[in-house]
C-alpha cells in the first residue's frame, strides 16, 4: 500500500491567501484525523471524520479553517485567510476503526509557511 | 478527558547505552497506549502498543514499554541504542473503542557517539 498521501510537501504563502491541503488515506481506512505540529503547541488534533462524515472539529482554531472529505479517498483542510501563526507542519492520518487497535497511520506531512 | 505527560523534553544518551523515556497518563476510563517515532522531516509511525493482556509490550527496533496501571505510567525503555534512535518519541493515549488520540508532547531522543 502506498500509505497516507500529502500534497503539498511545502507550502510557502502571504498573508491573506487561501491554502488547500490535500490528504489521500489509505484504501479501506474508515477515520480520517487532521493534526497541526508546531514547537510550542505541539500535536493538535484539528478534525477527524468517520465514514466521511466529520465527528468532532473542536480543534480547529477558527472560522478561518475548514476541511471536508467528500469520499473515502480524499480530504482537504483548508485556510481562508491565512495568518502567520498558521505556519506549522499539517498532519493527515487515517485508520480503521472497528479493529479496536486505534492505531494511526500518517504522512509525511505538509509545511506550510505563512509570510 | 485524557491526558499524557512525558516528563523529560530532552534525553542526551551516549550510543550502547540504556535508556527510558518517561509518560504518565490521566484517565477514567479504560485506554488503549502508544508510543509513536518521528524521524526529521516525517510523519509519526507506530513503535509500539498496549490494548491489554501482558503488561510488557516489545516494539520495532528493539524497543519495549511496561504498562503499569497503578502508577498509571507506560514508559519506554531500550536496553542498548543506536545513533539512528536519534529521533523524537511521543506517547499517546485513546479511549478503548473511541476515535480521539491524545499526544504528550514529545521527547526528543539524542544519541551521541
Amino acid at each position: 500500500d502506498a500509505g497516507v498521501i500529502q500534497s503539498p510537501r511545502h507550502e510557502v504563502t502571504e498573508m491573506g491567501q487561501e491554502v488547500t491541503l490535500r490528504c489521500k488515506p489509505i484504501s479501506g481506512h474508515n477515520s480520517l484525523f487532521w493534526y497541526r505540529q508546531t514547537m510550542m503547541r505541539g500535536l493538535e488534533l484539528l478534525i477527524y471524520f468517520n465514514n466521511n462524515v466529520p465527528i468532532d472539529d473542536s480543534g480547529m482554531p477558527e472560522d478561518r479553517f475548514s476541511a471536508k472529505m467528500p469520499n473515502a479517498s480524499f480530504s482537504t483542510l483548508k485556510i481562508q485567510p491565512s495568518e502567520p501563526r498558521d505556519s506549522a507542519v499539517y498532519f493527515c492520518a487515517s485508520s480503521f476503526l472497528g479493529l479496536g487497535t486505534g492505531e494511526l497511520f500518517f504522512g509525511e506531512g505538509s509545511r506550510l509557511t505563512v509570510l | 478527558a485524557q491526558s499524557v505527560t512525558q516528563l523529560d523534553s530532552q534525553v542526551p544518551v551516549f550510543e550502547e547505552a540504556p535508556v527510558e523515556l518517561r509518560c504518565n497518563y490521566s484517565s477514567s476510563v479504560s485506554v488503549y497506549l502508544f508510543w509513536y517515532v518521528q524521524y526529521p522531516n516525517q510523519g509519526l509511525q507506530l513503535l509500539l502498543k498496549y490494548l491489554s493482556g501482558s503488561t510488557l509490550v516489545k516494539g520495532i527496533n528493539g524497543f519495549e514499554a511496561e504498562f503499569n496501571k497503578s502508577q498509571t505510567s507506560f514508559h519506554l525503555r531500550k536496553p542498548s541504542v543506536h545513533i539512528s534512535d536519534t529521533a523524537e518519541y511521543f506517547c499517546a493515549v485513546s479511549i478503548t473503542g473511541g476515535f480521539k488520540t491524545i499526544f504528550g508532547a514529545g521527547t526528543r531522543l539524542f544519541v551521541k557517539a
